[in-house]
């Protein structure tokens, strides 16, 4: 157990629905990161927050934003969900992003599917 | 442009044998992070072992020990006394502080 929670676990919804991936970091961690692993394929990094600011973006379509709360849950938002969009969300936490702490540790993720 | 290329898609290693899974990247960062995750059938992440660009001294964490060639940009994980459980896609990845880039993977079996 890493101490990161995602939830749901899975997630079923339709094309043009709109969703929204909830995490909760480990305990002390100010960094939150947003991955995206398509079925057997690598991850694929789209935005990372820090103690409530955005810090990093990667490839994060437009149809999707997020958000890390004063408590630093982070929340993901999809929107006009396509059958594309079909993947394992996974959230990651650490410290922060100084020179000593760039471990990330991982939620168990969620498993996004649109029919 | 960054890039993390794992070569080998799958690999196979007899119980109790060593495996090396191979590993290139590409930055013109100076500083910077390189680690190997394990991803088993659960589906979940799960930190193998991390190296620090500025050592010379490559990682090792038990069975798990790293060969990083740092004019090469090679950084690849060798398994010792491999393990069923060690079964999995194993995932390198590099981090230069605001830019985090995953490799495709290596599925890994074990044989027994």
């Amino acid at each position: 157990d890493s101490g990161v929670t995602q939830t749901p676990k899975h997630l079923i919804t339709a094309t043009g629905q709109r969703v929204t991936l909830r995490c909760s970091p480990r305990s002390g961690d100010l960094s939150v990161y947003w991955y995206q692993q398509s079925l057997d394929q690598g991850l694929q990094f789209l935005i990372q927050y820090y103690n409530g600011e955005e810090r990093a973006k990667g490839n994060i379509l437009e149809r999707f934003s997020a958000q890390q709360f004063p408590d630093l849950h982070s929340e993901l938002n999809l929107s006009s969900l396509e059958l594309g969009d079909s993947a394992l969300y996974f959230c990651a936490s650490s410290r922060d992003p100084g020179q000593n702490s760039y471990e990330q540790y991982f939620g168990p993720g969620t498993r996004l599917t649109v029919t | 442009a960054q890039t993390v290329t794992q070569s080998q898609p799958e690999m196979s290693v007899q119980e109790a044998e060593t495996v090396t899974l191979s590993c290139t990247y590409d930055t013109s960062e100076s500083d910077y992070y390189l680690f190997w995750y394990k991803q088993p059938p659960s589906r979940q992440m799960i930190l193998v072992i991390r190296q620090e660009a500025y050592k010379q001294q490559n990682a090792t964490e038990n069975r798990f020990s790293v060969n990083f060639q740092k004019a090469a940009k090679s950084f690849s994980l060798k398994i010792s006394d491999s393990q069923l459980g060690d079964a999995a896609m194993y995932f390198c990845a590099l981090d230069m502080a605001y830019k985090y880039i995953f490799g495709t993977g290596t599925r890994l079996k074990v044989l027994a």
